[in-house]
């Protein structure tokens, strides 16, 4: 039930295109849900995140969408470029309430932008 | 220093040397994680701190022990590991249930 599944494993896009990495989980208590961009050598940073009261939320190129019914949440990158090319995580935790996070991660998708 | 700075970046150990990481925060935070990341798996949560406390041990083996001295610091103290044990170990900081989760860069860690 802690589990979150992500899709696919490795991706790669064209400069210009659009990259769809897919998260599904079970625990309904999670209550945020964020994204990470590790690149080589470095920890995991967080790009953008989401609460599950709302839909979808965007940040320049980034877009989350997000449907609690089916228990889905996803991460749009338009206009993918060179640069974006890293390993993406989703996460979720219960953050409400709580005096600590525990992030549940999924297993990481590696986009590769080709020029 | 800013963020979350881990020390060393890379550690060779043999399997009967006993090393510590080491974990600094300068965000003001009061929890710090450990997780372990391996090749093709999800973040693994090893350990939680909350205001200095253990709360959280996910059925870590006893070959790992960890330390929180203060609010800022937090170590893992490593003896007699495996093999499997090699992988890149994350340090991670919050301000409560997860305002502001902020990663270390890791120290890559090789068990031989």
């Amino acid at each position: 039930q802690q589990q979150v599944k992500q899709s696919p494993q490795s991706l790669i896009v064209q400069k210009g295109g659009i990259s769809i990495i897919n998260c599904a989980y079970e625990n309904t208590a999670f209550d945020y849900f964020p994204w990470y961009q590790q690149f080589p050598g470095k920890g995991p940073a967080l790009l953008i995140a989401i609460r599950p009261d709302v839909s979808e939320k965007k940040e320049g190129r980034f877009t989350i969408s997000f449907n609690k019914s089916a228990k889905q949440f996803s991460l749009h990158i338009m206009d993918s470029q060179p640069g974006d090319s890293a390993t993406y995580f989703c996460a979720a935790t219960v953050r409400g309430g709580t005096s600590y996070g525990k992030l549940t991660f999924g297993q990481g998708t590696i986009l590769t932008v080709h020029p | 220093e800013t963020g979350v700075t881990q020390t060393p970046r890379h550690l060779v150990m043999g399997m009967t040397n006993k090393k510590s990481l080491k974990c600094e925060q300068h965000l003001g935070h009061n929890a710090m994680y450990w997780y372990k990341q391996s090749a093709k798996k999800p973040l693994e949560l090893m350990f939680v701190y909350s205001l200095e406390e253990r709360v959280e041990n996910n059925s870590v083996p006893s070959r790992f022990s960890p330390e929180c001295p203060n609010s800022s610091h937090l170590f893992l103290h490593l003896h007699t590991l495996q093999p499997e044990d090699s992988a890149l170990y994350l340090c991670a900081s919050s301000q409560g249930g997860g305002h502001g989760y902020t990663f270390g860069s890791g120290t890559r860690l090789t068990v031989v």
